[in-house]
């Protein structure tokens, strides 16, 4: 099974500012098999990025994934209040998917 | 516009079972997969399993196997997950979603509860 680790657990950051989450994994991903998704506290994920750095329908392009092989970076260029939220890999590479432990963007 | 509507809050005895559905509705021209995923309190997400919706073919985590069940009614376009032998772990908001066309999962259910507890 591919483990993801995300990094940093919690980023504290002010509206206006760049945030950089880290997303690494146990084992290459092929394909840039990965996806980023956004959720906010009683909602279901909301899905960022696929492909490792396509945007999926309406999302702003201050989104952007980048990133292969082992090593991807989720980054929110310029934060607005709507953005703190905790955010997930996932890798849809192999069975079983699996998803890192979350990164929350929280407001300083 | 594709939507999933999912059932209500469960709550269980150990060592119950508990069956989840799924609608949806709205076009889709292509095939696609159906996934559940769960998020215990507090924690990460969860991958389960996933049903094709033309095929029927399902797939489980090893971590599920043999108390997982994921079946599909077409004629009623919901999907079912059904699990077994619950315990306290067992406790988290379940939810289904599509198999996005480039990749990842979107949309998504709103989520279903389900508490085990004695």
């Amino acid at each position: 099974e591919i483990v993801l680790t995300q990094s940093p657990g919690t980023l504290s950051l002010s509206p206006g500012e760049r945030a950089t989450l880290s997303c690494r994994a146990s084992q290459s991903i092929n394909n840039n098999y990965l996806a980023w998704y956004q959720q906010k506290f009683g909602q279901p994920p909301r899905l960022l990025i696929y492909g490792a750095s396509s945007r999926a329908t309406d999302i702003p392009d201050r989104f952007d994934g980048s990133g292969s092989g082992t090593d991807f970076t989720l980054t929110i260029s310029r934060l607005k209040p709507e953005d703190f939220a905790v955010y997930y890999c996932h890798q849809y590479n192999s069975s079983p998917h699996t998803f890192g432990g979350g990164t929350r963007v929280d407001s300083k | 516009q594709f939507q999933i509507v999912q059932s209500g809050a469960e709550v269980k005895k150990p060592g119950a079972s508990v069956k989840v559905s799924c609608k949806t509705s709205g076009s889709t021209f292509t095939p696609y997969s159906i996934h559940w995923v769960r998020q215990a309190p507090g924690q990460s997400l969860e991958w389960m399993g996933w049903i094709h919706s033309d095929t029927g073919k399902t797939g489980y985590s090893e971590k599920f196997q043999g108390r997982l069940s994921i079946t599909r009614d077409t004629s009623a376009s919901t999907t079912y997950m059904q699990l077994n032998s619950l315990r306290s772990a067992d406790t988290a908001v379940y939810y289904c979603a599509r198999s996005h066309l480039g990749g990842g999962f979107d949309p998504w259910g709103q989520g279903s509860l389900v508490t085990v507890s004695s």
